[in-house]
């Protein structure tokens, strides 16, 4: 079974800018979780879709937000790109519920000019 | 309400042992453990859950104490592998919460 797969790997943006990632989850995965990662700050959520709907909201601006398709892939854009915003963003998937092995993909690294 | 985990990093010689501890300060259905290597994605290891049934790595132990909100990862006899960035992270007793990690723990496994 393949894994969780994202694209673009790697992005160089400039401030203002809006940025679109996406991620396709393990197949049968319903449910889709999206972090961003920086040094010294670990894993940090911005939230999670379940079946087209944001299930769980993490403590970011509403400059990050997302959506999920009816074939359960995702997609995260953040508009008016900040410095700060520079990280790697991991998309991870999951069956369905808690209790759950999440798989994480092998993320997307922005880079923000 | 991120998880806090103890310590930030500890380094080890290969076969020696070492415990990280992850704590939360809400009720907790599950816990999680991952090992991240630079530059890759987070693995991984073990699922604790409310009840006391765990899922994972049959070379790695672990333990939750669910009067007390708190994991322990147990790395025994460390092997060179083992070396990169741990994270726990845990769920809330409310139903598809979310799972939120702690900042990680560096381990480094010298030879």
């Amino acid at each position: 079974k393949a894994g969780v797969t994202q694209t673009p790997r790697y992005l160089i943006k400039t401030r203002g800018q809006q940025v679109t990632l996406s991620c396709s989850p393990i197949s049968g995965h319903r449910s889709v979780s999206w972090y961003q990662q920086t040094p010294g700050q670990g894993l940090q959520f911005l939230f999670e879709y379940f079946s087209e709907t944001q299930r769980n909201k993490g403590n970011f601006p509403g400059r990050f937000s997302g959506r999920q398709f009816s074939n359960s892939r995702s997609e995260m854009n953040v508009s008016t790109l900040e410095l700060g915003d520079s990280a790697l963003y991991l998309c991870a998937s999951r069956w369905y519920e808690g209790g759950e092995t999440q798989y994480f993909g092998p993320g997307t690294r922005l880079l923000v000019l | 309400q991120q998880p806090v985990q103890s310590p930030q990093a500890v380094i080890l010689r290969e076969g020696e042992d070492a415990v990280i501890n992850c704590s939360s300060s809400k009720a907790l259905y599950s816990v999680h453990w991952y090992r991240q290597k630079h530059g890759e994605a987070p693995v991984f290891l073990m699922i604790l859950l409310k009840g006391g049934e765990q899922k994972g790595h049959d070379k790695i132990s672990a333990s939750f104490n669910e009067k007390k909100q708190q994991s322990s990862l147990y790395l025994t006899a460390s092997q060179l592998s083992y070396s990169g960035t741990y994270f726990c992270g845990t769920e809330g007793q409310g139903g598809s919460e979310k799972l939120v990690f702690g900042k990680g723990t560096k381990l480094t496994v010298n030879p």
